[in-house]
């Protein structure tokens, strides 16, 4: 069964600074990996994926994420935050099975100070 | 705005009551997800349609939850004789599936917050 591990509940970072939010999957066959926002009752916004290829993976919001197979992970990362990056991050992930459903892992709170 | 679309955003119902939740999909969209939420959770996948065809069920998906995507456009998600461990919030999500490609990131809702007294 597939896993997602997000070992943080918050990160805190100044803004300027670069941040890291980190996440380990577990899957039995290929993963496919997303990365999801949420800000204060609203829905999920898609960051970005890997599905196959570079290990590098930029996204939305100067936003990009390493995939690291032998360690399992698949942490986001930023070069310079914004205090509004402040939200709620989910890692999520699937097998390449064929079944479509997204596990995701509890959430990350970034806080980003001014 | 031609996001996913969901109908109520807030409900409140007193226990044993049924509700029905309403997702528009982006229109183009050939997949819909429905999970949820609760809080300091992240989304519990609950089922998966394919056009009308509903492919994949959770078992968090009992007897009294049942989801429906008649013509493959809009769903709807209905909680019968509702129960206080109900409450959370009931997330839509849409992708498209376009051949054999199935990687398309789902696009999610704003979601409905249930609260059962």
């Amino acid at each position: 069964a597939q896993s997602v591990a997000q070992p943080e509940d918050q990160v805190n970072v100044a803004e300027g600074n670069p941040l890291t939010v980190k996440c380990t999957y577990s899957v039995s066959g290929n993963p496919y990996l997303f990365w999801y926002v949420q800000y204060p009752n609203r829905g999920l916004q898609f960051l970005l994926k890997y599905i196959t290829g570079d290990n590098l993976v930029k996204g939305s919001y100067g936003f990009e994420a390493e995939f690291n197979k032998s360690q399992t992970s698949f942490h986001l990362k930023k070069p310079s935050a914004l205090v509004s990056d402040s939200a709620l991050y989910f890692c999520a992930v699937r097998d390449d099975t064929g079944f479509q459903k997204l596990v995701f892992g509890t959430g990350t709170r970034l806080l980003v100070s001014p | 705005d031609t996001g996913v679309s969901q109908d109520p955003r807030h409900k409140i119902t007193k226990r044993g009551q049924n509700v029905t939740f309403r997702c528009d999909p982006i229109s183009e969209h050939n997949r819909l997800y429905w999970y949820r939420q609760t809080l300091g959770q992240g989304p519990e996948f609950l089922t998966y349609f394919q056009n009308e065809a509903q492919l994949e069920k959770s078992r968090l998906l009992s007897d009294r939850f049942s989801a429906e995507r008649p013509k493959g456009s809009f769903s709807t998600l209905e909680i019968q004789r509702t129960e206080q461990g109900d409450s959370a919030m009931y997330l839509c999500a849409s992708s498209l599936k376009l051949g054999t490609s199935g990687n398309n990131e789902q696009f999610f809702g704003p979601g409905t917050r249930l609260t059962v007294l």
